[in-house]
């Protein structure tokens, strides 16, 4: 089956900083999400992005679908920014069978 | 709108007993997604349903059995409970169109069997 790969695993950022996380899939996929896990466990949508690039505000995300890769921009960062970001993949034709990544935990400091 | 609604918010099943997580969704979604996701992990897909009437498995979905008779509602059964299920659980829900089939999440069930 499809394989995603988030980096890196794990993330300590300053307050202010930048930083870019990156997923990977192993196959062409018809849609592919980026999520926010709060560190109550809630899953906040951030992107719906198949392909192309996307902003809201501090943060951005750009696909490339030929070449099967992701990439969420965190711009000044701030310590409600920390938690789990989560990349999920969805391939298949008459229903889509989802395939999360293992995630990329982030700690900002003040 | 309330979005996805899951009941109850914590749960603890001795082994061998049984339930049912439910699951409502009144955006009028045709996809709906049950994962769950152990500590420290990513979400596995359990089940997922195209429209009333119609399931299909996951990754995961050994242990468990779901149905689904109306559009809003995609309850997921789990029939002698064993440890390995502690887990928390999330529903989620997509509109099924192949353009745009942005799934959004439940506030999640979490699970523990003793």
């Amino acid at each position: 089956g499809i394989q995603v790969e988030q980096s890196p695993p794990d993330l300590i950022l300053q307050e202010g900083a930048n930083s870019t996380l990156r997923c990977n899939f192993s196959d062409s996929v018809n849609n592919l999400q980026w999520f926010h896990q709060n560190p109550w466990g809630q899953l906040i949508n951030l992107f719906y992005i198949p392909s192309g690039t996307k902003q809201n505000g501090r943060l951005s995300a750009t696909t490339v679908a030929t070449e099967r890769y992701s990439l969420l921009y965190i711009s000044s960062s701030q310590t409600t920014d920390s938690g789990v970001y989560f990349c999920a993949v969805e391939k298949g034709t008459g229903g889509f069978k989802t395939i999360f990544g293992a995630g990329t935990r982030l700690f900002v400091k003040a | 709108n309330a979005g996805v609604t899951q009941t109850p918010k914590f749960r603890i099943l001795k082994i061998g007993q049984s339930m049912t997580l439910q699951c409502t969704q009144d955006m009028n979604h045709n996809y709906m997604y049950w994962y769950r996701q152990d500590p420290g992990m990513g979400l596995k897909l359990i089940y997922y349903s195209v429209g009333a009437g119609i399931t299909d498995k996951g990754e995961v979905p050994n242990g468990y059995n779901v149905s689904r008779s109306t559009t809003e509602d995609f309850p997921l059964r789990l029939e002698l409970a064993a440890p390995s299920q502690t887990s928390v659980y999330f529903c989620a829900s997509a509109s099924g169109r192949s353009s745009y089939n942005e799934q959004f999440f439940g506030p999640g069930t979490r699970l523990t069997v003793l």
